[in-house]
């Protein structure tokens, strides 16, 4: 099984900033079958990114990801005060196991 | 509208039984491929199981032991998790969650419920 590590844990910035999270896999994610998911408080989970890199449909260019084999990364090019969440990376390429990485919050400074 | 609703969940003793069922609207649910995902209080989330559109093929995650099984009714356009011999770590919101059109089994989750809440507890 991938084992998927976030870090930070918690991230504390001001609106306007740049958020920068990262995600490293256990092993290589092959195909780059990562995902980025954004969870606010009470609610569902909300795909943000695809395949390392494609954004989901109607999520703003703001959200940015990158990364290939076992280090994957989520930019936030100016943060927004709806964009204070917890999100997770999740890998899709292993079988029979999906995976997801333990979190990290955003949370304003 | 694309979405999907689950419920069934409650308050179970230890060892019981729940079914929780997850119905989709505005696309058809046996064309995709399915899975259910939960997350504990405080905690992040945990992917549970997961259904091809032809359910030819059925994913558990190990921790599970048996003692969960997905399934699907195509005349309500739903999706099932039957889960037993509940334990208190089984307590968590479940969410089912879209997967690819077809039977492909690498992809992501597009669309997802609000989540159905489990307690176990005597």
């Amino acid at each position: 099984e991938i084992v998927l590590t976030q870090s930070p844990g918690t991230l504390s910035l001001s609106p306007g900033e740049r958020a920068t999270l990262s995600c490293r896999a256990s092993q290589s994610v092959s195909s780059s079958y990562l995902a980025w998911y954004q969870q606010k408080s009470g609610q569902a989970p909300r795909l943000l990114i695809y395949g390392a890199s494609s954004r989901a449909t109607g999520i703003p260019d703001r959200f940015s990801g990158s990364g290939s084999g076992t280090d994957f990364t989520l930019t936030i090019s100016r943060l927004e005060p709806e964009d204070y969440a917890v999100y997770y990376c999740q890998q899709y390429g292993d079988s029979p196991s999906y995976t997801f990485g333990q979190g990290t919050k955003l949370e304003i400074k | 509208e694309v979405q999907l609703v689950e419920s069934g969940g409650g308050l179970v003793q230890p060892g019981g039984s729940l079914r929780l069922s997850c119905t989709a609207s505005g696309f058809t649910l046996s064309s995709y491929s399915m899975n259910w995902v939960r997350q504990a209080p405080g905690k992040g989330l945990e992917w549970i199981s997961y259904m091809s559109s032809t359910t030819n093929t059925i994913f558990y995650a190990a921790s599970l032991k048996g003692r969960f099984t997905i399934s699907r009714d195509i005349g309500k356009n739903s999706l099932y998790l039957q889960v037993n011999s509940l334990e208190s770590e089984d307590t968590a919101v479940y969410y089912c969650a879209r997967g690819a059109m077809g039977a492909y089994y690498y992809h992501y989750m597009d669309v997802w419920g609000e989540g159905t809440t489990v307690t176990v507890s005597s």
